[in-house]
């Protein structure tokens, strides 16, 4: 069975500071893992995505993440956070082994202050 | 850039009443998927579908809903007697396969679904 916890509910930063995002997720297989980001009244848009290539992943907007099965984590981060990043982030497991239905995360806030 | 669409952006239904919510895939993509988010809660799973066929779908998925692909561009969502638990964000999504590396998930803005 495939889950995946985001630790944080709301993140808060200021504009031009690191962003973290916490990921963490649990796999009977070797699984993929998706970043997702949502924008107001807008669908889900694909940030990056992990399918068992290089553990650092980059994807769009400056945004990267880096799988790490000993922790089981796959945390998002940008180096520096910008206004437009201010949106909902879903961190996503697909563990495959004749499945492919993916489970969500419940989704952290990113507030950035200017 | 090719995008998933869907339509009606909001629908408002009294209870027991049938809905159908529409959503047009990306051109070239196979498989095509219907999730739920009830407001405050996870993005749910319900359905996938491929080749005019369910592939898999959630426990969620049951005899109150229904998907079809009437022609080639749309996919709809079928609720036939709606509960005011199905009120929640509806999404849309296509993806070219089911497998890496070709398995990323398209989503389109959703549909608002309230029940009265």
């Amino acid at each position: 069975a495939q889950s995946v916890t985001q630790l944080d509910s709301h993140v808060s930063v200021s504009e031009g500071t690191p962003v973290l995002l916490r990921c963490n997720y649990s796999s009977s297989y070797s699984p993929s893992l998706f970043w997702y980001v949502q924008h107001p009244n807008k669908g889900l848009q694909l940030l990056l995505k992990y399918t068992s290539a290089a553990t650092l992943v980059k994807g769009i907007n400056g945004f990267e993440a880096e799988f790490k099965k000993s922790e089981t984590s796959f945390h998002l981060t940008k180096p520096s956070a910008h206004m437009s990043d201010a949106a909902e982030y879903f961190c996503v497991v697909s563990e495959g082994g004749g499945s492919y239905i993916p489970t969500f995360g419940r989704g952290t806030s990113l507030i950035v202050h200017p | 850039e090719p995008e998933v669409t869907q339509t009606p952006s909001h629908q408002v239904t009294q209870m027991g009443q049938e809905v159908i919510l529409r959503c047009v895939p990306i051109s070239n993509h196979l498989y095509f998927y219907w999730y739920r988010q009830i407001l405050g809660q996870k993005v749910e799973f319900l359905v996938s579908f491929y080749n005019n066929e369910i592939s898999e779908k959630s426990e969620i998925f049951d005899d109150q809903f229904s998907v079809e692909r009437p022609d080639g561009s749309n996919f709809t969502l079928k609720i036939r007697s709606t509960k005011l638990e199905d009120s929640a964000m509806y999404f849309c999504a296509s993806s070219e396969m089911r497998v890496p590396p070709a398995d990323t998930q398209y989503f389109g803005p959703g549909t608002r679904l309230t029940v009265l």
